[in-house]
């Protein structure tokens, strides 16, 4: 099916494993974007990728790592999880400059115990 | 610095029409986007502008003032369905878009 999945859609991790939440595109979008959001912070981006191979910071990137080698997938780690990575993890992504922005995937509930 | 305002939470009326104002301050602008997020899922795209004037699709319409960093998203006859939170993302010069912290709007019968 077309269009961008995440997964697992529910995650419950003790603290300190490491984690992996998964994306997956298939319109071969060029940017790739990883978000959290959290009551009252609103979205708040993690890393994002313009391209295979390349990728950035975004406002939040402490205690993350990401990897893109294939165009259709962005993978983001939780290396050492921790209770304020509680939250609720959105991948996107879209072509530069589309009129119609971002297209979300359908998010991850991450619990940290 | 870059940054978007919004209310935190509206109330309105079945039936009724509402609007939620969106400030903006970005470095370069190349659009203003809507979506809507009902609770526990994906933020959906709902409108898209990028000149002045008033964007109208259904029920909804949007507006934009470049001049004044400002757009309104504009509801008309409210279903309950409607419920959910409205977020204003201001696309900056890299590309990138600067989100607000969203409009909860609860609709009342």
């Amino acid at each position: 099916d077309a269009g961008i999945t995440q997964s697992p859609r529910y995650k419950i991790t003790e603290t300190g494993r490491q984690v992996t939440l998964m994306c997956h595109q298939t319109w071969s979008h060029s940017y790739m974007f990883w978000y959290r959001q959290d009551l009252g912070h609103g979205l708040r981006l993690i890393y994002y990728s313009a391209a295979a191979d390349i990728t950035d910071k975004g406002e939040v990137p402490d205690g993350y790592v990401v990897s893109r080698s294939k165009t259709e997938n962005f993978p983001l780690t939780l290396e050492s999880a921790t209770r304020s990575q509680t939250s609720v993890y959105f991948c996107a992504s879209s072509e530069l400059g589309g009129n119609y922005g971002y297209t979300f995937g359908s998010g991850t509930r991450l619990t940290v115990v | 610095g870059q940054n978007i305002d919004q209310p935190t939470e509206m109330t309105a009326t079945e039936g009724a029409i509402v609007q939620i104002n969106c400030t903006y301050q970005t470095s370069g602008f190349n659009g203003l986007f809507w979506y809507q997020q009902h609770a526990g899922e994906a933020p959906t795209f709902l409108s898209y502008n990028v000149l002045d004037g008033l964007e109208e699709k259904g029920r909804f319409s949007s507006f934009l003032s470049r001049s004044k960093g400002y757009s309104y998203l504009l509801l008309k006859e409210l279903q309950m369905k409607d419920s959910a939170s409205y977020l204003c993302a201001a696309m900056d010069s890299n590309y990138q878009l600067i989100w607000g912290a969203g409009t909860k709007l609860i609709i009342k019968p």
